[in-house]
């Protein structure tokens, strides 16, 4: 079955620019979809569509998309940052990837 | 604003059921699909199951097809997750979530009910 795969952690310093990698063989065909969550809280969706950002979503938060593999850049990373990131696609039914935990330094 | 308000977590025994519930307002429940999403303690997320916006259709994961069965009351506002035959690795804290028109992406998430299944 179709599996997203994500690096489970990620460690940036404040004001560097953090990416996020999920990789699936159906990404070219399907949008990805992120979300942030942070402890003890709900996801909240950072970004649809490979690139759009909902409204409220500050725009140091991007993404890309190219081939198999979707990326989440964050540009000048600020401490509230810290948080697991999901990336999500569609496989007839949704699917998620593992997750990555995001450290600022 | 929109609120989405689950409820009817707890401790239950394996082979046990519960009945949970997402009461949502500030947006047209009709006129939107919704999802239950799960998330075992430490683990990912999970999606669990989803439902049309005029109940027409129902969607589930592999691991809860048979056990779970999705509702909604449009009425009251109200999606429903009742689970039967639990497992211990059901437990997890279930999310209800609001799908972005019908397109498997959810938008506006509550902020979960625990479920733990424990003899």
């Amino acid at each position: 079955s179709y599996e997203l795969t994500q690096p489970p952690s990620v460690s940036v310093s404040p004001g560097q620019t953090a990416r996020i990698t999920c990789s699936g063989d159906a990404l070219p065909k399907q949008y990805a979809y992120w979300y942030q969550q942070k402890a003890g809280q709900a996801p909240v969706l950072l970004i649809y569509k490979d690139r759009e950002r909902p409204s409220g979503i500050p725009e140091r938060f991007s993404g890309s998309s190219s081939g198999t593999v979707v990326t989440l850049t964050i540009s000048g990373v600020q401490a509230e940052d810290e948080a697991d990131y999901y990336c999500q696609s569609v496989d007839s039914t949704p699917l998620f990837g593992g997750g990555t935990k995001l450290t600022v330094l | 604003e929109v609120q989405l308000l689950e409820s009817g977590g707890g401790l239950v025994q394996p082979g046990g059921s519960l009945r949970l519930s997402c009461v949502v307002s500030g947006f047209t429940f009709t006129t939107y699909a919704m999802s239950w999403v799960r998330q075992a303690p430490g683990k990912g997320l999970e999606w669990v199951s989803a439902i049309s916006a005029a109940a027409g259709s129902t969607y589930y994961a592999d691991s809860v097809k048979g056990r779970f069965t999705i509702s909604r009351d449009n009425s009251k506002n109200t999606l429903f997750l009742q689970m039967n035959s639990l497992r211990d690795d059901d437990t997890a804290v279930y999310y209800c979530a609001k799908d972005f028109r019908s397109s498997w992406f959810f938008d506006f998430w509550g902020q979960g009910t625990l479920v733990t299944v424990s003899s």
